[in-house]
């Protein structure tokens, strides 16, 4: 079966503006989840969704954003980029919260 | 912040020999998990403990888990140059629906 789809794959874009992620899951997974990977921080929750619902959120500032439709596919949307949002942004995929699948992750660059 | 802490960094080793990675985290788990990252690239989940195991085996790998000391081990035997990668453990707490992840040792497996 298809894996967890994460576009696009690389993203370039200038700080003050915004961006959105899409991640598509496992046919039959109801959960997402999105994480942050920089070297400094290391990685990071950003928030999990439930049958469109967020369940949970980390500790980031509300410019970081997020939903997921009826059909489980979730996006994650970042508004005033800062140089410090570059990062790979990774989602995960489960059926209920035990054992995730992560996708290959958007490697997003503020210049 | 992080709630494990991997042990060693960075770990390297000749094909053949057996590596050994740490992991210690800070509060009661449900489980935890070991992920793989090829560089830079999306986590694969290796394996999964439950609080309640100690011990657990898939293939090359094994890993245990002493929650009285809040930590866990995994061992990966007759390693290959293809085991080189980034180790992660992430922890998963009751309730929680997000993963808690370590910082990763970087293993680095000499041909």
């Amino acid at each position: 079966k298809a894996g967890v789809t994460q576009t696009p794959r690389y993203l370039i874009k200038t700080r003050g503006q915004q961006v959105t992620l899409s991640c598509s899951p496992i046919s039959g997974h109801r959960s997402v989840s999105w994480y942050q990977q920089t070297p400094g921080q290391g990685l990071q929750f950003l928030f999990e969704y439930f049958s469109e619902t967020q369940r949970n959120k980390g500790n980031f500032p509300g410019r970081f954003s997020g939903r997921q439709f009826s059909n489980s596919r979730s996006e994650m949307n970042v508004s005033t980029l800062e140089l410090g949002d570059s990062a790979l942004y990774l989602c995960a995929s489960s059926v209920a919260g035990i054992g995730y699948t992560f996708g290959s992750g958007t490697r997003l660059t503020v210049v | 912040s992080q709630q494990g802490e991997e042990d060693p960094q960075a770990l390297s080793i000749q094909e053949g020999e057996n590596a050994t990675m740490n992991c210690s985290y800070k509060t009661s788990i449900n489980n935890l998990q070991w992920y793989r990252q090829n560089s830079g690239r999306g986590l694969v989940h290796l394996i999964l403990i439950r609080s309640n195991e100690r011990e657990k085996h898939s293939g090359r790998l094994r890993v245990t888990l002493d929650t009285s000391k809040k930590s866990s081990s995994l061992l990966i035997t007759a390693s290959r140059a293809a085991d080189t990668a980034s180790y992660f453990c992430a922890t998963s707490i009751q309730g929680a629906q997000k993963l808690v992840f370590g910082q990763g040792t970087r293993l680095t497996i000499n041909p």
